[in-house]
């Protein structure tokens, strides 16, 4: 069965620290690996990765992918307040098109 | 923003009743996607669409129906509405090798 898993479920920081998410999948015929940044509304897109070793980087954001070990990680430098959300994690196939979505980790930064 | 509208934005509908929920995307992209959003499940695919009348089910498809006779459009509808699809839902389109834009999401209510 196809799945994708995120750790942790949830985390609380103060605004300065750096933060680290996970996301671990076990899906057919891989084609990318999605980030997004929830908030009160629609998922909006972060990164996406097809090769592994490569970061992407954006601000105080950056990912990498490890297909071997079937693996992502999204870290966030310099917490601020406004990166309070749920941040998702999703994998493409190569077939259909389909996307599978972890549940998400809930980040909170406090001042 | 990618041009992504769903109708409504807010529906509250009694057990047994049927629902349509629209979505309409200005982008001409080929993949359209419903999703639910329940707590502690994360983002879960109903159907998905590849091209005008040419769709799919995804894992949560039971008690759903989808249609797509333009481009623009993907209609979901729920034929006899449970409390159990009380739900937001988010309607999402996609290129092949492109990311997914999401729309703002509908928010149902079953009673």
């Amino acid at each position: 069965e196809d799945k994708v898993v995120q750790s942790p479920l949830s985390l609380v920081v103060h605004e300065g620290d750096t933060v680290t998410l996970n996301c671990s999948y076990e899906v057919t015929n891989f084609r990318s690996l999605l980030w997004y940044k929830q908030e009160k509304k629609a998922p909006t897109f972060l990164f996406m990765l097809t090769s592994s070793g490569i970061e992407k980087k954006s601000g105080r954001l950056s990912s990498i992918l490890d297909k071997k070990e079937l693996f992502s990680i999204l870290n966030i430098t310099a917490t601020q307040t406004g990166d309070s959300a749920i941040y998702l994690c999703a994998v493409e196939q190569n077939t259909g098109n389909q996307f599978y979505f972890g549940t998400g980790t809930s980040l909170t930064v406090i001042p | 923003d990618a041009g992504i509208t769903q109708s409504p934005r807010h529906k509250v509908t009694e057990t047994g009743t049927p629902v349509t929920l629209r979505c309409h995307q200005t982008e001409n992209h080929r993949y359209m996607y419903w999703y639910r959003q329940d707590p502690g499940h994360g983002l879960r695919l109903i159907h998905y669409s590849y091209g005008v009348k040419d769709t799919d089910k995804g894992e949560v498809s039971d008690g759903y129906s989808v249609s797509r006779s333009k481009t623009e459009d993907f209609l979901l509808t729920l034929e006899s509405a449970t409390s159990s699809q009380t739900s937001v839902y988010f309607c999402a389109i996609s290129e092949r090798l492109y990311e997914q834009y999401f729309g703002p999401g509908t928010r149902l209510t079953v009673t």
